[in-house]
């Protein structure tokens, strides 16, 4: 079965420090892997996505960057927070698989990690 | 770019009765429609999806419709029960990795 797992679980940081998140899966190999912010409250907001090592594709960058070193690892950073970084960050995973009609797989979440910036 | 609209941004029934969430969307080349559940404090979780080849789909007591000519899917879940109460949140895919969200029903199930 495959887990994804999330770190840190929660952050308190200060506005103009760096930050990095991580997003792990295992279980599942050449995954496609998804950053989402969600503001407290508030919908959804697609960040960035990655179908392979070393490629990352920007939705919305929000002054933030990602990376993917590694197959199962996905990275979100910034060297500069904002208070608008404030939210919940969350890592999603899903496949390709043709089913005749697109690609489009379910996409599972990790557990989050909330960020507050003061 | 694709636009997701959820009309319900709360709603309330009592237990036993069935609740219904709309969602409609804009690009005619979004094809797989993702229903999640987001209780408080904790991620998504995924509930039930439907692609665009077919217009029902029902997975015991959650029924996804999809009405592709008026742009309209919708959520109906029968027999609610409080821990059906959480956030539900619809979503559209065109099929480019790129995935838009409506922006959340907050369903209470009344005991």
């Amino acid at each position: 079965a495959q887990t994804i797992h999330q770190w840190p679980v929660a952050e308190i940081k200060a506005v103009g420090s760096p930050l990095s998140l991580g997003c792990t899966i295992k279980g599942k190999s050449s995954p496609n892997l998804y950053w989402y912010w969600q503001a407290t409250g508030g919908t959804l907001q697609q960040l960035f996505y990655s179908i392979t090592v070393g490629q990352v594709e920007s939705v919305v960058q929000l002054n933030l960057s990602a990376s993917r070193p590694k197959d199962d690892q996905f990275i979100l950073s910034t060297e500069k927070l904002l208070l608008s970084h404030s939210g919940f960050y969350l890592c999603a995973w899903n496949t390709l698989r043709d089913w005749g009609g697109g690609n489009q797989d379910t996409q599972y979440f990790g557990p989050g990690t909330r960020l507050l910036v003061l | 770019g694709e636009k997701v609209e959820q009309h319900e941004s709360t709603l309330s029934v009592r237990e036993g009765d069935s609740a219904v969430i709309n969602c409609t969307y804009t690009d005619t080349a979004s094809s797989y429609f993702p229903w999640y559940k987001q209780e408080a404090g904790k991620s998504l979780h995924f509930v039930i999806d439907i692609r665009s080849n077919v217009d029902r789909k029902q997975s015991q007591r959650l029924i996804v419709l999809l009405d592709k000519k008026a742009k309209r899917f919708s959520l109906h879940i029968t027999a609610t029960q409080p821990e059906d109460s959480a956030i539900y949140f619809c979503a559209a895919d065109t099929g480019y990795q790129n995935f838009y969200f409506g922006k959340g029903t907050s369903l209470t199930v009344i005991p």
